[in-house]
C-alpha cells in the first residue's frame, strides 16, 4: 500500500494566485515527519516546509504554508502568490519512527508537477 | 546552510563497465547517507541506507552486489554500479544526515545522472 499519496500528477495555476497541492499519508507511528520538496528540471530537491506529527500549529515558510490535518492524515502544500519559477516537480515525503540506524530516511510521493502560466 | 556534492554530475558508460559515483558532506559529519534513485518524471526510490563504518542497509528489491555502497568515512560515502547495463540508466540522488540532525534532517546531493549505452 502507498504510504504517501499525491494524486494530481500535474497542476495549473496563474501567475500570483494560490494553489493546493494535495498529499495523502498512511502509517501506524506516533510520531512522523511530514516534508515537501521542491524539484526544477535541474534536479536538485530544494526543502520547503516540515510538519512534525506532534506539531499543534500548521507549519508556514513564507509563500508556503502545509495545511496538516492529522485526522484525515493529509498535508496538503499550500503555495500563496505564485511565481513563474515555482513551476517544478513537487514532492510529499515522510519519514516514520523515532530513531534506529535507518532513522531519517523518507518515503516520497509520486510527485505533482506545477506550471505556473504568466 | 549544510552542502553535500556529488561527483560526477553526470556519466555516460558502456554497457558492463562499473561506475563509481561520490557522496560528500562538505561542512558537516554525517552519521547517515541515503542512496535514492530516480526514473524520469517518476518518485525517488530509497535503494539503502549506509552508516560510516558498518554495511548498508539495502531496500527490498535492490541488489547489494550490484550497488555496492562503502561509507567510510563520516564526509564520504560511494556508491558503484556494477557491471552496469541500460537498465541501470537513471538518476542518482544522494542525502546526508548530520550527527547533531534538527527535523531538517536530510540535506541532499545535486544528483548524477548515469547513462548507460
Amino acid at each position: 500500500a502507498q504510504k504517501i499519496t499525491q494524486t494530481q500528477p500535474g497542476m495549473f495555476v496563474q501567475e500570483k494566485e494560490a494553489v493546493t497541492l494535495d498529499c495523502t499519508y498512511d502509517t501506524s507511528d506516533q510520531s512522523y515527519g511530514l516534508f515537501w520538496y521542491k524539484q526544477p528540471s535541474s534536479g536538485e530537491m530544494i526543502f520547503l516546509i516540515y510538519q512534525g506529527s506532534y506539531d499543534e500549529q500548521n507549519a508556514t515558510e513564507g509563500r508556503y504554508s502545509l495545511n496538516f490535518q492529522k485526522a484525515r492524515k493529509s498535508a496538503n502544500l499550500v503555495i500563496s502568490a505564485s511565481q513563474l519559477g515555482d513551476s517544478a516537480m513537487y514532492f510529499c515525503a515522510m519519514r516514520e519512527g523515532s530513531g534506529g540506524t535507518s532513522y531519517g530516511k523518507l518515503t516520497f510521493g509520486q510527485g505533482t508537477i506545477l506550471t505556473v502560466h504568466p | 546552510g549544510a552542502v553535500v556534492s556529488q561527483h560526477p554530475s553526470w556519466v555516460i558508460c558502456k554497457s558492463g563497465t562499473s561506475v563509481k559515483i561520490e557522496c560528500r558532506s562538505l561542512d558537516f559529519q554525517a552519521t547517515t547517507m541515503f542512496w535514492y534513485r530516480q526514473f524520469p518524471k517518476q518518485s525517488l526510490m530509497l535503494m539503502a541506507t549506509s552508516n560510516e563504518g558498518s554495511k548498508a542497509t539495502y531496500e527490498q528489491g535492490v541488489e547489494k552486489d550490484k550497488f555496492l555502497i562503502n561509507h567510510a568515512s563520516l564526509t564520504l560515502s560511494t556508491l558503484t554500479v556494477t557491471s552496469a547495463h541500460p537498465e541501470d540508466s537513471s538518476f542518482y540522488i544522494c542525502s546526508a544526515r548530520a550527527r547533531e540532525a534538527t527535523y531538517n534532517e536530510q540535506f541532499f546531493g545535486p544528483g548524477t545522472r548515469l547513462t548507460v549505452l
